[in-house]
């Protein structure tokens, strides 16, 4: 099945840097989501952002939807070691009522 | 606290021994889903279901079985467990379809 891309695969920053990571994905949605997977452990939901909603914000969170370019991305602003982890975007436009996952990009926070 | 669980959180098994992983969520949704998640594969759906006693495959339901009889849980079922199953394996629940999903914590399987 179809499949969101986010890239970059992997991101390494200092401590205090802003991390951006982009989703695009390939037919129209109704929504897109956000998670967070610490190393092996549950994913956790961060943001959703309807298709009618350009930019949605969620404490140090940014996130900006553009539809016509069937693209989001994700925008953490004065990054910490505790947001060391893998994001993943995931959209609504599956067949057979199915969420479609990215692959995720793997953020690092070097201290 | 709302909460998925998954029982067990770490299983070595072998080939064709029959297992089970629990899944519960105490938060009255409707819709749940089970998910293997491999390396460079991302997530895949494995099965899904939509209310009690409706189930569907989802990308890659092959060599396994759920069962929804009650609303809390979702068992999914490995009959005949094979090496290729060797995954970390989600379990999730919404309210809304197909939007916020809340996770289990994973089971690690190894079948050997």
């Amino acid at each position: 099945s179809q499949q969101g891309e986010e890239d970059p695969q992997a991101l390494s920053i200092q401590e205090g840097e802003n991390a951006t990571m982009n989703c695009s994905y390939k037919t129209s949605i109704n929504n897109l989501q956000w998670y967070r997977q610490n190393s092996g452990r549950g994913l956790v939901h961060l943001i959703l952002i309807r298709s009618n909603e350009r930019e949605k914000h969620s404490g140090r969170l940014r996130v900006t939807l553009d539809t016509s370019k069937k693209s989001s991305s994700l925008l953490i602003t004065a990054s910490r070691a505790a947001d060391t982890a893998s994001y993943f975007c995931a959209t609504d436009a599956g067949s057979n009522y199915q969420l479609i996952w990215g692959a995720g990009t793997k953020l690092i926070i070097k201290p | 606290e709302a909460q998925v669980t998954q029982n067990p959180r770490y299983l070595i098994t072998v080939t064709g021994k029959k297992l089970t992983v629990t899944c519960s969520q105490n938060m009255n949704h409707e819709y749940m889903s089970w998910y293997r998640q491999d390396p460079g594969l991302g997530l895949r759906q494995i099965y899904y279901s939509m209310n009690v006693e409706v189930t569907d495959k989802g990308d890659v339901p092959e060599g396994y079985k759920v069962s929804r009889k009650e609303k809390r849980n979702f068992p999914l079922i490995l009959e005949s467990p094979s090496p290729n199953q060797t995954s970390l394996y989600f379990c999730a629940s919404s309210q809304v379809f197909r939007e916020t999903q809340y996770f289990g914590p994973g089971t690690r399987l190894l079948v050997l």
